[in-house]
């Protein structure tokens, strides 16, 4: 299995310009998480889906970030305009959520993440 | 909601040495538990999980965590470290309610010496 694919791998744009980072889930996974990590913040969970619907986006930081999930097997998130406080690595993770009434076991798998820099 | 506190931002320890790195969670029921290691410029892997029964986990590399209900930890332990053990390391609590979201703690960034 290839894991989860993120592209690109790193970024570099100037304030102002649209970003958009896009992640190939593990096929048959049907849970997918974008996350950021900072030094000041560490790991915060942006927005996550399930069968491909957004369920929390309460981590978005605010209007300029979208993220999508137009099929099971890809996802885009879009920041526009970037600002340079968005610089960060920018991970997405997979698992194979089970939905069932109770707890899930679910194990996330994460790809390599793309480092956002913004001039 | 749950919480997951690593107390311990830096560690360092010498290679063969034993290591322990501390996890507390908050949580109102049996939690869901993991372990994460981050190596510089890659993604998080699992080392190892708890959902339930044998509070004594196993995981990869050698590495092992426990599950100590009466004092909400799930520390990660390993008997001999190596020089490839460096790396950062997470924990993270699973979500309530059905719900498949991680909480993860702020990392513990794991220094071998030579």
């Amino acid at each position: 299995d290839a894991g989860v694919i993120q592209s690109p791998r790193h970024e570099v744009t100037e304030m102002g310009q649209e970003v958009t980072l896009r992640c190939k889930p593990i096929s048959g996974h049907n849970s997918l998480f974008w996350y950021r990590q900072t030094m000041m913040r560490g790991l915060e969970l942006l927005i996550y889906f399930n069968n491909n619907v957004p369920i929390d986006d309460s981590g978005m930081p605010e209007d300029r970030f979208s993220a999508k999930m137009p099929n099971a097997s890809f996802s885009t998130l879009k920041i526009q305009p970037s600002e340079p406080r968005d610089s960060a690595v920018y991970f997405c993770a997979s698992s194979a959520y089970t939905g069932t009434s109770g707890r899930s076991t679910d194990t996330q798998y994460f790809g390599p993440g793309t480092r956002l820099t913004v001039l | 909601a749950q919480s997951v506190t690593q107390p311990d931002i830096h560690i360092t320890v010498s290679e063969g040495a034993s290591l322990e790195l501390r996890c507390n969670y908050s949580y109102g029921a049996t939690p869901y538990l993991f372990w994460y290691v981050q190596s510089p410029g890659q993604g998080l892997q699992l080392l190892l999980k708890y959902f339930s029964g044998d509070t004594l986990v196993q995981g990869i590399k050698g590495f092992e965590a426990e599950f100590k209900r009466s004092q909400s930890s799930f520390n990660l332990r390993k008997p001999s470290v190596h020089w490839s053990d460096a790396a950062e390391y997470f924990c993270a609590v699973g979500d309530t309610g059905g719900g498949n979201k991680l909480t993860f703690g702020t990392g513990t960034q794991l220094k071998v010496e030579l």
